[in-house]
């Protein structure tokens, strides 16, 4: 079993859909959770990043960590073409340190 | 302000020969970090660099290598290469304080060897 598990995708939505993104891990001591999106070609960007349990929101996106589950998630709101990229979850429990451990990324395409 | 630069941007070397990929963060930032992407992999952390030190290794053979300068920039190394070396690699950088006041690591480009 891998430390993070992703559903691959890929997920085809139409324009303006909800779009519901989610991972699961196994090690208990991550702490800092992230949402990077990659596109074709491109370094993955970061689009939010949350520290232990709760929800953040920016702009038409929100992230959840549930840390008693080992799940997080990403929501799209209003989903655009522009959001057809690969998601990646990322995590950490170093305090100091970049070593993240990624989930394998879940392809979206939103369909106009 | 400029983002992190990879170069170069792609790369295609033998079996057996050796390879230096560079990385020049974001300026300010002093901490680097390295991943392998593959699509039966993903993403996988290889080595981080602060302050010209390696802060963290990750689960790779001995060929894989880093370092980093005074002026952050950093290079990695792959030694004896081999098939499945081939790969994106990306840098990120970032500021490199407590994670909680460090919440951004930006990537490169990055720099997409083939292995023939």
């Amino acid at each position: 079993q891998k430390e993070v598990e992703q559903d691959p995708g890929p997920l085809s939505v139409p324009e303006g859909a909800i779009v519901s993104l989610n991972c699961t891990y196994s090690n208990s001591a991550f702490q800092y959770f992230m949402w990077y999106r990659q596109y074709s070609r491109k370094g993955p960007e970061l689009l939010m990043y949350t520290y232990s349990s709760g929800n953040k929101e920016d702009g038409r996106f929100t992230a959840q960590v549930d840390k008693s589950s080992k799940y997080i998630s990403l929501f799209i709101r209003d989903s655009q073409p522009s959001d057809s990229a690969t998601y990646l979850c990322a995590m950490s429990s170093d305090n100091y340190g970049q070593n993240f451990v990624f989930g394998p990324g879940t392809r979206l395409s939103v369909l106009p | 302000k400029a983002g992190v630069t990879q170069t170069p941007r792609y790369l295609i070397k033998t079996r057996g020969q050796q390879v230096t990929l560079s990385c020049s963060p974001i300026s300010g930032h002093r901490s680097v970090s390295w991943y392998q992407q593959t699509p039966g992999q993903g993403l996988q952390f290889l080595f981080e660099y602060f302050s010209e030190t390696q802060r963290n290794k990750g689960n790779f053979p001995g060929r894989f290598s880093g370092r980093q300068f005074s002026n952050s920039r950093s290079e990695m190394n792959v030694s004896t290469l081999e098939l499945g070396d081939s790969a994106l690699y990306l840098c990120a950088s970032s500021l490199g304080g407590l994670r909680r006041t460090n919440t951004e690591a930006f990537f490169g480009q990055g720099t997409r060897l083939t292995v023939v």
